[in-house]
């Protein structure tokens, strides 16, 4: 079973600086099933990344991922106001088909 | 334009059943590729994947759900119904339905607003 790990728990920073956000997996998850999920206090979550580093529709291109094997990035170039949210990665497998990751939560400094 | 909304009672009692349903429309579970999940969130914590029905009716659970979890679906009413066996409090979460394909994103593109589950005597 791939468990994910995400970093840091929190991230608190300003308007307008980027984010760094680390997902790595326990085993190698193949790129093209790798996501990122932003979601913000009483709203179900928003895709953002599917298979690693391509955008979902209408997502900025401030979003951005990268990453292979077991270690994935989320990366937000300047953050806006309505950017400050908790961020979850999710892989597609086998068994279990789908995990979580247990979450960043990027906040403003 | 794609929707789901879940529906279910908002407080159970520990050891009942829960059953939840998951309406949704502008897309169909008869159509190759798409799936319908459930994925669990208790309030403050992370994210839970329960379990996942195909167009196929191929399901998939979580391991450590496996035993208590059932997703059927009705093609024809567009709806999912998960069934949870013996609830605990632990269980206390918002419950969201999701729209999964193999054949766009393979994540879960759409998601209903969730609803809220209490367990408690």
């Amino acid at each position: 079973e791939i468990v994910l790990t995400q970093s840091p728990g929190t991230l608190s920073l300003s308007p307008g600086e980027r984010a760094t956000l680390s997902c790595r997996a326990s085993q190698s998850v193949s790129s093209s099933y790798l996501a990122w999920y932003q979601q913000k206090p009483g709203q179900a979550p928003r895709l953002l990344i599917y298979g690693a580093s391509s955008r979902a529709t209408g997502i900025p291109d401030r979003f951005s991922g990268s990453g292979s094997g077991t270690d994935f990035t989320l990366t937000i170039s300047r953050l806006e106001p309505e950017d400050f949210a908790v961020y979850y990665c999710q892989q597609y497998g086998s068994s279990p088909v789908f995990t979580f990751g247990p979450g960043t939560k990027v906040d403003i400094k | 334009q794609i929707t789901l909304k879940e529906s279910g009672p908002t407080l159970v009692k520990p050891t009942q059943t829960l059953t939840l349903t998951c309406t949704f429309s502008g897309f169909s579970l008869s159509t190759s590729g798409v799936g319908v999940g459930w994925i669990r969130q208790p309030p403050g914590k992370a994210l839970e994947w329960l379990a996942l029905i195909y167009w196929n009716d191929d399901k998939r659970y979580s391991p450590s759900l496996k035993s208590r979890l059932t997703i059927t679906k009705d093609t024809s009413k567009n709806q999912v119904v998960l069934t949870m066996t013996n609830m605990d409090p632990v269980d206390t979460a918002t419950y969201y339905c999701a729209l999964h394909s193999t054949v766009t994103t393979v994540f879960f593109d759409y998601w209903g607003q969730g609803t809220l589950v209490t367990v408690s005597s």
